[in-house]
């Protein structure tokens, strides 16, 4: 069973930089598919933050490209989110998830339950 | 503002066969497939449909979906009170180079 956590802060001050962590059980991470960051702030819909791909291929959305990294720590089974200067349009759930399919493994077939991240002073 | 553009909301009675509509671009629907997600109240999205109309494994099959140029739906037969949820419809944009979100429907089962 293919399972993923969100962990990190819940807080984040106005221009520092986010750090979300995304732990893979129950599937290695190197086992090929797309690993997802996803976002939604409160009463909003759902924003697709990047993806990556063997560690190597990564995709992010063009309203964030410039401030976003997403990584993988293999030895973990884990994959990172970092998004710098944010501000409080940032704050949101943030949701991991596995991708699969065609363009950036745009089939989320497996995600997290979600972390909500404030950023506020 | 969404690049796939969705109803805000629909509903429906028990039993009835709603659509929700999905609008896009020769960049996006029209030139890759669609995936629709279902987030119920205080929950991480689902996986509901794949590849414009493949259903993944436990979705039942009252649920379908289909895409018609640069536009796809879904559609819940047999309407059931479990169903009110929102409803994203997503697909990759070449011109974008990612993948994009419609806005989300909220579906009311009345």
């Amino acid at each position: 069973q293919v399972q993923l956590q969100e962990s990190g802060p819940g807080l984040v001050k106005p221009s520092e930089t986010l750090s979300l962590t995304c732990t893979v059980s129950g599937f290695s991470i190197t086992s090929g598919y797309y690993w997802v960051w996803l976002r939604q702030p409160p009463g909003k819909g759902l924003e697709w933050i990047g993806s990556v791909y063997h560690s190597e291929n990564t995709y992010y959305n063009p309203s964030l490209k410039s401030r976003v990294t997403i990584s993988v720590d293999t030895s973990k089974n884990q994959f990172s989110l970092t998004l710098s200067s944010v501000t409080a349009a940032d704050t949101a759930v943030y949701y991991c998830a596995r991708g699969d399919g065609g363009y950036g493994g745009d089939q989320f077939d497996y995600w997290g339950q979600g972390t909500l991240v404030t950023v506020s002073s | 503002q969404s690049v796939l553009t969705q109803p805000p909301s629909a509903s429906g009675t028990p039993g009835q066969r709603v659509t929700i509509s999905c609008s896009g671009s020769s960049s996006n629907i029209g030139s890759n497939t669609v995936n629709w997600y279902q987030q119920l109240p205080g929950t991480a999205p689902k996986f509901l449909i794949y590849s414009n109309n493949q259903r993944p494994s436990g979705v039942p099959d009252r649920f379908s979906g289909s895409k018609s140029g640069t536009s796809a739906s879904l559609a819940i037969s047999g309407l059931q009170s479990e169903d009110e949820a929102d409803y994203y419809c997503a697909a990759w944009d070449d011109s974008l180079n990612g993948v994009m979100f419609g806005g989300g429907t909220k579906l009311t089962v009345l």
